[in-house]
């Protein structure tokens, strides 16, 4: 089954204290991104990769990093969580930019 | 970049009436336009697209339409059922040409009052 995944779906974690989501995928897509949405922000893009080692910065990508060392795969690295990270999160791969985007389930994060 | 704005924020109809949700963008190089379905506690689903080439698209009880001329695009729901009740959003590439990705309007709440 074509798939993204997300892991883990929930997290509760305090200040300061280095976290990795891991996202992953199945349907050899070149393209991957990160989003958080937030209640009345919609989906706001975090950082983006067009392919293996080429990751890019979205529109607000203050506070965490990424890596792409394998196509499957695509963490997302907050190395010191703050409260205002509180959001969920959602993973998403397509094969280019401008086709069908297929979305994780999604990681509920809580910085307390 | 590209600014897509998404009207309205919450929309209820009646079972069986039809919704418009409405988005426009700000890139006149855009030529891709999706819309996504996001039910509770799942991630966002495509659910159709257009691209500039064409005007209207139809899919059973969904259709979407694009006016290039005033940058706006609409999704339309026909005979709305219970299951359509979830968050909608449209998006458009950012920067036009779509290398950077999409850029999402902030999201409709459709309810379906039974």
């Amino acid at each position: 089954e074509a798939q993204v995944t997300q892991n883990p779906r929930y997290l509760i974690t305090v200040t300061g204290k280095k976290l990795t989501v891991t996202c992953s995928q199945n349907m050899n897509h070149e393209y991957m991104s990160w989003y958080r949405q937030d209640p009345g922000l919609g989906l706001r893009q975090i950082y983006y990769s067009m392919n293996v080692e080429v990751t890019d910065k979205g529109d607000v990508p203050e506070g965490y990093k990424v890596s792409r060392k394998e196509k499957r795969n695509f963490p997302l690295i907050l190395e010191s969580p703050s409260p205002n990270q509180t959001s969920l999160y959602f993973c998403a791969s397509s094969l280019m930019t401008e086709t069908e985007a297929f979305f994780g389930q999604g990681t509920r994060l809580t910085v307390v | 970049g590209e600014n897509v704005e998404q009207h309205p924020s919450t929309l209820s109809v009646q079972e069986g009436d039809s919704a418009v949700i409405k988005c426009t963008y700000s890139d006149s190089a855009s030529n891709y336009f999706p819309w996504y379905k996001q039910e509770l506690g799942k991630g966002p689903q495509l659910i159709i697209d257009i691209r500039s080439n064409v005007g209207e698209k139809k899919d059973q009880r969904i259709a979407v339409t694009l006016n290039k001329t005033a940058k706006h695009f609409s999704l339309h729901i026909t005979e709305t059922q219970p299951e359509d009740s979830a968050v909608y959003f449209c998006a458009a590439p950012v920067g036009g040409g779509g290398a950077d990705g999409l850029t999402f309007g902030k999201g409709t709440h459709l309810i379906i009052q039974p």
